[in-house]
């Protein structure tokens, strides 16, 4: 079935550091792919999107590039903030036959940004 | 306007209670998803609603578990006889359409702390 991985964490970093968190999927279709954001007490957001290959989705500094060769879906910001502490979940939705989308998430990735 | 609303927000059960846990979708939304977060793992689908019509229950993990949407709106998720393995988030959310050719997005409510003792 579908699936997705994401690099463990904890990552840590000083502010205005570089960030990438690994995504890789796995699917039979052509899925969308997403990254959503828990900050601590808070439910999901959506941070991004991208439904096809080679789209390119962007939302508060943070980028990420539908890869269909690599099977990829890496997280990336120039320059992080103490305000980018959170959980980043990578994740994936295929419409099936039923014609409505669940989500198939990655297991998280904690990121904290220091002073 | 209103987001997505969850109650209660905590709940501790002595195993083998049984336990209802309350979702307010956004007004309107056609959809509605179930998740079930363990700790420090990603939410994995349980259930869907469209409307009242339950059309995919392939996540529930056992015949304790129960969803209903009756009148298409509030939808309650109810386990019975909570074991410990059950102790999670359970998280609601809600989409504006139902059926769909390319993606709808899901607003997702602050979710149900249950813990199961």
């Amino acid at each position: 079935g579908d699936s997705v991985t994401q690099m463990e964490g904890p990552v840590t970093l000083s502010e205005e550091a570089f960030l990438t968190i690994n995504c890789t999927y796995t699917a039979t279709g052509y899925p969308s792919l997403f990254w959503y954001v828990q900050y601590p007490g808070e439910g999901l957001q959506l941070l991004l999107k991208a439904t096809k290959a080679d789209d390119k989705g962007s939302n508060k500094g943070f980028e990420a590039t539908y890869r269909k060769e690599t099977t990829s879906f890496h997280l990336e910001k120039g320059s992080v903030q103490v305000s980018d502490s959170a959980v980043y979940f990578c994740a994936l939705s295929d419409i099936g036959s039923g014609g409505y989308n669940k989500l198939i998430f990655g297991a998280g990735t904690r990121l904290a940004v220091h002073p | 306007g209103a987001g997505v609303s969850q109650s209660p927000r905590y709940k501790v059960a002595k195993r083998g209670q049984d336990v209802a846990l309350r979702c307010d979708p956004i007004s309107g939304h056609v959809s509605l998803f179930w998740y079930q977060q363990a700790l420090g793992q990603g939410p994995e689908f349980l259930t869907y609603f469209q409307n009242e019509a339950q059309l995919d229950k392939s996540g529930l993990p056992s015949d304790r578990f129960f969803a209903e949407r009756p009148e298409g709106s509030v939808s309650t998720l109810k386990i019975q006889r909570t074991q410990q393995e059950d102790s999670a988030v359970y998280l609601c959310a809600s989409s504006l359409r139902g059926r769909e050719l390319s993606y709808n997005e899901q607003f997702f409510g602050p979710g149900t702390r249950l813990t199961v003792l």
